[in-house]
């Protein structure tokens, strides 16, 4: 059964303006979330991460809110810009150990 | 140096060869991780290493065999492969095997491997 899920295979935006990406998770002692985005033929790259004593969390365009009650939490990325197109996953960090788990990924296309 | 490397990128391998995938990183990270990724499915953690302990081996069949030879170094050495094992091999590595901030894992490129 999956415990990170983002249900939204692919997203298609408009250059300029927001994008929003969609993770849920089910395991409410998981406390540490980030996203990744991975262009193909490469590793993913770390973008930004969030504890669950926060809500929010911003680094530049890119902006991380959770909501704990919800066990959702969702990527902003304002102004969208073509060369954010990649798959982004979304990945949990619960427990003692590093394992993270994985959501299936969601592939942005970000038109000019 | 926040790079993690792995070599080869590409690899093509019969059932009965023998290979190694080989993974450095240089930002003194104790943690060290082998992830299998398949076509349009998310990476699936194989192994950690920490301080070049083997810390989770996630029931990875033995014909996938990890070493941590020293703290910037992590191989995955490769016998009797099966056609179904081709995947994108990645490498990871974080500061430490606790999960939080600041503790995030870095991903090398990967290595493409396709056994025949």
């Amino acid at each position: 059964d999956q415990q990170v899920k983002q249900n939204s295979p692919s997203l298609s935006v408009q250059e300029g303006r927001i994008s929003i990406l969609n993770c849920d998770y089910t395991n409410s002692m998981f406390d540490y979330f980030l996203w990744y985005k991975k262009y193909p033929a490469e590793g993913p790259t770390f973008l930004i991460s969030i504890s669950s004593i926060k809500d929010k969390n911003e680094d530049g365009r890119f902006t991380v809110f959770l909501n704990k009650s919800a066990k959702h939490l969702s990527l902003h990325i304002v102004p969208s810009q073509p060369g954010d197109s990649a798959v982004y996953f979304c990945a949990s960090s619960g427990g003692s150990q590093g394992n993270l788990i994985f959501g299936k990924g969601t592939k942005l296309s970000v038109k000019p | 140096d926040t790079e993690v490397t792995q070599t080869p990128k590409h690899l093509v391998m019969g059932m009965t060869n023998k290979k190694s995938l080989k993974c450095e990183q240089h930002m003194g990270h104790r943690a060290m991780y082998w992830y299998k990724q398949k076509a349009k499915k998310p990476p699936e953690l194989m192994f950690v290493y920490s301080y070049e302990k083997l810390s989770i081996n996630e029931s990875v069949p033995s014909r996938f065999s990890p070493e941590c030879p020293n703290s910037s170094l992590l191989n995955l050495h490769l016998h009797a492969l099966q056609p179904e094992d081709s995947a994108l091999y990645l490498c990871a590595s974080s500061q430490t095997e606790s999960p939080g901030f600041g503790n995030e894992q870095f991903f090398g490129p990967g290595t493409r491997l396709t056994v025949l």
